[in-house]
């Protein structure tokens, strides 16, 4: 098993660009989240998805939009990039049950917007 | 104040020493848990705590939940175990499952 894979690993953007960043789960796991990790502060929730076809926005959503269309991907697009979106990305999926809360998180994506 | 604060922010130790990472946080929990990020960025789950302690090798992980406190120790320390280690907090939130997440603590043990 592959775990959680996201695409690209490393990206550097004008501003007013766009992106996407795929990650991808091969864990059937129904729940998948996007976070930002930037210098001093913990991971921080961008948008999360409880399931194929749903989403929700977390604590810093401004400036980003998702997409699960099928449930092992989880799409989070850029529209217009801004420099205070340079930050390292992290996606993650965990499968939650009774007595069961783990989540497994990809290897990250190195944004910087010039 | 951010609902999950941690201590210390960076710890330099020799190995072979007996390392404690703490955990604070300030809102109802159902989970904690306790996560590894490596230098080369990788983000790994070492436990998940709902009440009193887990042991995984060298690493033990306790829980005080009236307290509203957690620890991660490490006993016996190597240089392997240099990475930042980061504390994650489930909140009392039906149907829904998101963490609140530490700031990090940096450790570094030296040879």
């Amino acid at each position: 098993n592959a775990g959680v894979t996201q695409t690209p690993k490393f990206r550097v953007l004008k501003t007013g660009q766009s992106m996407t960043l795929l990650c991808a789960q091969d864990m059937n796991h129904e729940y998948m989240y996007w976070y930002r990790q930037d210098p001093g502060m913990g991971l921080r929730l961008i948008h999360y998805s409880v399931g194929e076809g749903t989403t929700a926005k977390g604590e810093v959503p401004d400036g980003y939009n998702v997409s699960r269309l099928k449930k092992q991907n989880f799409l989070l697009g850029l529209e217009s990039a801004a420099p205070s979106q340079t930050s390292v990305y992290f996606c993650a999926s965990s499968y939650v049950a009774s007595g069961r809360d783990e989540q497994y998180f990809g290897p990250g994506t190195r944004l910087t917007v010039t | 104040k951010n609902e999950v604060e941690q201590s210390p922010q960076n710890l330099t130790a020799q190995e072979g020493e007996f390392i404690t990472i703490n955990c604070s946080y300030s809102v109802g929990i159902s989970a904690l848990h306790w996560l590894q990020q490596h230098p080369g960025g990788g983000i790994v789950s070492l436990f998940m705590l709902s009440s009193g302690k887990k042991k995984h090798g060298r690493l033990i992980a306790t829980i005080n939940i009236q307290e509203k406190h957690s620890s991660l120790h490490i006993t016996a320390s190597h240089p392997r175990d240099s990475a930042v280690y980061i504390c994650a907090a489930r909140p009392h939130t039906s149907g829904t499952y998101k963490y609140i997440f530490g700031t990090g603590t940096r450790l570094k043990v030296l040879a």
